[in-house]
């Protein structure tokens, strides 16, 4: 049974860029959460997404979107990239009212 | 204040020592918690959860629970160096629509030494 799988493993951007991130659940989860984790830091949640919309949704401006598909895989995009945005972008998947259980996330460089 | 409080540490224990990882949460509304570890470089991995007030124990870690404080605590017995790593508490908020909303604490970080 596969567990919660993300890609790319590691990215380099530029200020300004955009970005894209993946990410597919846990067999049997039907529920896809994103966090971004800065250095020393816990987890701070962006959004979750449930049958294919946002359900809900942390602290984060616009640039930060999400999509997911029917197959409950699930996408996360940047816009106009910052220094700041430079962090571990972790992927969670649960049943909608349980645990969740983390990929083995994307780390993102922005220079 | 924080939603989720938790004293980074570092936490120092001898290996065979209990180490007591303790966790604070503001919104009286919360339903479900978490216990998460995270290994340096690693993503966190889900340790204990906890619904109700009292004790959960599982294997060498206790999951302690007090809604009324709004506290939750993490015992580990029989600390093994390879317990060295983040432990980082999350809390399960409930928003307006009953929406779920985790919360994390900025972790604690636990060295066993041999």
């Amino acid at each position: 049974d596969a567990g919660v799988t993300q890609s790319p493993t590691h990215l380099i951007k530029t200020r300004g860029q955009q970005v894209t991130l993946r990410c597919s659940p846990k067999s049997g989860h039907d529920t896809v959460s994103w966090y971004q984790q800065a250095l020393g830091q816990g987890p701070q949640f962006i959004f979750q997404y449930y049958e294919e919309e946002e359900r809900q949704r942390g602290n984060f401006p616009d640039r930060f979107s999400g999509h997911q598909f029917p197959n409950y895989s699930s996408e996360l995009n940047v816009n106009a990239l910052l220094l700041g945005d430079s962090a571990l972008y972790l992927c969670a998947s649960s049943l909608v009212e349980g645990e969740q259980y983390f990929g083995p996330g994307t780390r993102l460089t922005v220079t | 204040q924080k939603e989720v409080e938790q004293n980074s540490g570092p936490l120092s224990v001898p290996e065979g020592a209990i180490a007591s990882l303790n966790c604070t949460y503001s919104d009286r509304v919360s339903q479900s918690f978490f216990w998460y570890r995270q290994y340096s470089g690693k993503s966190p991995e889900l340790i204990m959860s906890i619904y109700s007030n009292g004790d959960k124990e599982d294997g060498r870690f206790t999951a302690q629970l007090n809604k009324a404080s709004q506290y939750v605590s993490l015992l580990i017995r029989d600390s093994q160096p390879s317990d060295s790593a983040t432990y980082l508490c999350a809390v399960n908020l409930r928003g307006v629509n009953n929406n779920n909303d985790m919360r994390f604490g900025a972790g604690t970080r636990l060295t066993v030494k041999p």
